[in-house]
């Protein structure tokens, strides 16, 4: 069964730092990769995706991830950290073209943004 | 882009009572809405799969009797959580599937008393 891990459940980074955000899965298939963002007491929002073409993949709000068939990782990266991005990251995974198949998500990793 | 609306964002009920939370694609049909759990500092738990116009299917160890999914049409799916009880406060987040991706409504915080 498919799997998705992400290394560190908890990122600190001081505003203006690189921050990286790891995602690694377990699939000899490359399935179509995800990281959705959560703030406090509300839903997720899509920051970006991987399909099929492109391996860097550029999102919403100055985040970009990298799909790394080798490595089985699709990391999530934003080259200055602003305070606004504190929240909980999530990376997950779905079956390519498998209609109705549910995303199958990381634990999760909260992100901090010290001034 | 596309929006799911989920509601009521926020509800308190006694144990014992049944309550029900909608989720509305707004700008698009789906065929295939997705209902999850979340539990404080955890990830989401898949419950079960909506289907319009037939059953839902649901993931091991979710009570069907207990949490009623209903997909009447293309837009709009409901959850209910019938006889609530103060474990089965959580909260609830559904989305609807799009071209290969899930949009998220804004999530349903369940209190039961």
């Amino acid at each position: 069964a498919q799997s998705v891990t992400q290394l560190g459940s908890h990122v600190s980074v001081s505003e203006g730092a690189l921050v990286l955000l790891r995602c690694n899965y377990s699939s000899s298939v490359p399935p179509y990769l995800f990281w959705y963002v959560q703030y406090p007491n509300q839903g997720l929002q899509l920051l970006l995706k991987y399909t099929t073409g492109a391996t860097l993949v550029k999102g919403i709000n100055g985040f970009e991830a990298e799909f790394k068939k080798s490595e089985t990782s699709f990391h999530l990266t934003k080259p200055s950290a602003h305070m606004s991005d504190a929240a909980e990251y999530f990376c997950a995974v779905s079956e390519p073209n498998q209609a109705g198949t549910a995303l199958i998500f990381g634990k999760g990793t909260t992100l901090s943004v010290s001034s | 882009g596309a929006v799911v609306s989920q509601h009521p964002s926020w509800v308190i009920c006694k144990s014992g009572t049944s309550v029900k939370i909608e989720c509305r694609s707004l700008d698009f049909q789906a065929t295939t809405m997705f209902w999850y759990r979340q539990f404080p500092k955890q990830s989401l738990m898949l419950m079960a799969t909506s289907n319009e116009g037939s059953k839902a299917t649901y993931e091991q160890g979710v009570e069907k009797d207990k949490f009623l999914i209903n997909h009447a049409s293309l837009t709009l799916s409901t959850l209910t959580v019938t006889s609530a009880h103060p474990e089965d406060s959580s909260f609830y987040i559904c989305s609807a599937r799009r071209e290969n991706i899930q949009y998220f409504g804004a999530g349903t915080r369940l209190s039961v008393l």
